[in-house]
């Protein structure tokens, strides 16, 4: 069956280390999206890519970078980690079908992602 | 500027009973999509119900009904017979601009059933 991994499930990491969360799909999807999840505020886009080496930014993306090298991939790096960024962060990806009205998001697992 | 409001942080409600989750939205686009998700507390994220701006009718999935008033701007969540595995965080989400697949959430409610 088709999936969206995440790993590390869980990361425990310094302020100011660079931090890599990785994402995979098996969906063969062309939209890949990640999100931060934190109490107050929902889930936040934090960057999102519509194809292999297509990325763009979202809501709230600084201190944050993505590449999109193949389709099944989109890894989220965190260029030095910060406290702030202490969250849990989910991957998702998505797809137009034909004939579809709508585009599901697949949600990974999530990465819960401490910064001490 | 295009928001999505929750403004029940938590909800409880009987099992077998229904229950309304409240859900409005603002934005100038006259095209976008509406959803609803549950997160367990498991963690994960489970697509519940779509509806698009220019749908007719409510949405329906089985015993979830979303009770669409574009007036209103709300999207509001319809759980029938509440059962105890229905205790979860609830989020409402919408699509724009129409054409992709961004979306922005609520904050969410957090629905607890009980016996």
């Amino acid at each position: 069956d088709a999936e969206i991994t995440q790993s590390p499930r869980h990361k425990i990491t310094e302020t100011g280390r660079q931090v890599t969360l990785a994402c995979h799909q098996t969906w063969n999807h062309n939209n890949m999206f990640w999100y931060r999840q934190d109490l107050g505020h929902g889930l936040r886009l934090i960057h999102y890519s519509y194809g292999v080496h297509d990325t763009n930014k979202g809501e709230v993306s600084d201190g944050y970078s993505v590449s999109r090298s193949n389709t099944e991939d989109l890894p989220l790096t965190l260029e030095s980690a910060a406290s702030s960024q202490t969250s849990v962060y989910f991957c998702a990806s998505s797809e137009k079908l034909a004939g579809s009205a709508y585009n599901e998001q697949f949600f990974g697992p999530g990465t819960r992602l401490t910064v001490l | 500027a295009q928001k999505i409001t929750q403004t029940q942080p938590g909800m409880f409600v009987q099992e077998k009973e229904a229950v309304t989750l409240d859900c409005t939205y603002d934005t100038s686009d006259p095209s976008y999509g509406l959803f609803w998700y549950k997160q367990p507390s498991s963690g994960e994220m489970i697509f519940l119900i779509y509806q698009g701006s220019y749908d007719q009718q409510n949405a329906t999935e089985g015993r979830y009904s979303l009770n669409f008033q574009k007036a209103r701007k709300s999207a509001n969540l319809v759980i029938s017979a509440s059962q105890l595995g229905d205790s979860a965080m609830y989020f409402c989400a919408m699509r724009l601009p129409y054409n992709t697949d961004k979306l922005i959430f609520g904050t969410g409610t957090r629905l607890q059933v009980f016996p």
